[in-house]
């Protein structure tokens, strides 16, 4: 199930179901975006990536979907592994944009 | 695996000292960022860089000042550590130009104030 923690929302799965994970903006200008895994003691890592011309992007066991309507994306994760269990991050950057903003992350947690 | 590293890892220090954290990156990216973000949260972008001699302030106020002398690096300086500046200061780069603009992260270092 999903609850808010203290600072970060959890995700709790079973190993072997698949994982959802969603991120809300706020911002129509955005037209690119980025997941990232955070795992404890690490920098972020990139999964993967979608730009707003697209509404789906598959890589390895994980697939992105946007849904510029109502701005939000998603990250599925497939059969999900106890190595997927980690923080979660979604980052968007408008097309002219400096920079990335980054959302406030999803802690996935993968039962065993 | 990203070739940028950051050290040092973990740092504990008394108020009122000066440091500098250290990042450096072997992909030659013209880019290059510092994030801070305390324990469970998101990242704030507190300093980045466009190249060498560039160095513009992020989207958080932070009393850190950068440098970019070299291409390779961005050292992050405090110059009095204060128990408030206690927190994980994450260093990325990226190519200026590229079709995408993948941030590829280093390690952190978890900088502890007393």
């Amino acid at each position: 199930g999903e609850s808010v923690g203290l600072h970060l929302p959890t995700l709790s799965v079973q190993e072997g179901d698949n994982s959802i994970i969603n991120c809300a903006y706020s911002n129509s200008a955005s037209d690119y975006f980025i997941w990232y895994k955070q795992e404890s003691g690490k920098g972020p890592q990139f999964i993967i990536d979608i730009r707003s011309n697209m509404d789906k992007r598959q890589g390895q066991r994980v697939t992105v979907l946007l849904n510029k309507t109502v701005k939000h994306l998603s990250l599925q994760i497939a059969a999900t592994q106890p190595g997927d269990s980690a923080v979660y991050f979604c980052a968007e950057k408008e097309r002219f944009g400096q920079n990335f903003v980054f959302g406030p992350g999803t802690r996935l947690s993968v039962l065993p | 695996e990203a070739d940028i590293y950051q050290t040092p890892r973990y740092l504990v220090i008394g108020t009122g000292k000066k440091i500098t954290l250290e990042c450096s990156q072997t992909m030659g990216h013209d880019k290059m960022y510092w994030y801070q973000q305390d324990p469970g949260m998101e990242l704030h972008l507190i300093h980045y860089s466009y190249g060498v001699n560039s160095t513009e302030k992020g989207d958080l106020s932070s009393e850190s000042t950068v440098s970019r002398i070299r291409t390779e690096h961005f050292p992050l300086t405090l110059e009095s550590a204060r128990p408030s500046h206690t927190s994980q200061y994450l260093c990325a780069s990226s190519e200026v130009g590229g079709s995408t603009d993948t941030q590829y992260f280093g390690p952190g270092t978890r900088l502890t104030v007393l």
